[in-house]
């Protein structure tokens, strides 16, 4: 059973860089694209981005400016960057699992993490 | 980018209710778009993909249709625990976007 164990800090001020880690265990790691995808409180989903195993990676363009994701193909981890926060970026991120990158299996978002509450404030 | 827009935005139904929920999208996705649950403080939870194929586990009550630009979820004998919030979500095309909601109420 694939499982997404993310973490990070919940707490940062204006103008911080928020950092992001989701470890991914029970499946493979090296066929899929994985995805940060946000949402505000109360509010509906954003998706942020996505990286592949080999460090490929596609960025929701209202936040292309800001973003940086890695991967750490040893320890099945990929991680999200997001510099410059604003209490518009108060939300809880998720990990997830995108699409795989060869062969057919039309499903997207299928495996989520727990879900990290991120808060900016001074 | 491809806008996604759900009605209704709250929905009241009963036990036992058959609930329809409509996603537009603003230009042709094809058939590649996903429905999602989501229950208060959990991430949500994959029932459709490529508009019509149920995910494994998901109970046979769940069903989507639809493709071009026009598509349903219906839930054909609402369950006590099928009171969440589903959001439709279109992979068509980058970046991939979502539809602002849809919640279900006990009526």
């Amino acid at each position: 059973q694939v499982q997404l164990q993310q973490w990070g800090a919940g707490l940062l001020k204006p103008s911080e860089t928020l950092s992001l880690t989701c470890a991914v265990s029970g499946g493979s790691f090296s066929g899929y694209y994985w995805s940060w995808i946000r949402q505000p409180p109360g509010k509906g989903l954003e998706w942020i981005g996505e990286i592949n195993r080999s460090g490929s990676s596609n960025y929701n363009p209202s936040l292309k400016s800001r973003v940086t994701m890695s991967v750490d193909t040893s320890k099945n981890h990929f991680s999200l960057k997001l510099n410059s926060v604003t209490a518009a970026d108060t939300a809880v991120y998720y990990c997830a699992r995108g699409q795989k990158m060869s062969g057919y299996y039309p499903r997207t978002f299928d495996y989520w993490g727990q879900g990290t509450l991120v808060t900016v404030s001074s | 980018d491809i806008q996604m827009t759900q009605s209704p935005s709250t929905l009241s139904a009963s036990v036992g209710d058959r609930v329809t929920i409509t996603c537009r999208a603003s230009q042709s996705i094809s058939s590649w778009l996903a429905w999602y649950q989501q229950k208060p403080g959990k991430a949500p939870k994959l029932l459709i993909y490529k508009a019509s194929s149920l995910e494994t586990g998901v109970p046979s009550r769940f069903s989507g249709s639809g493709s071009g630009t026009e598509f349903t979820l219906t839930i054909s004998s609402l369950q006590p625990d099928d009171f969440a919030t589903y959001y439709c979500q279109q992979y068509n095309s980058y970046p991939w976007t979502f539809g602002q909601g849809t919640k279900v109420e006990i009526k």
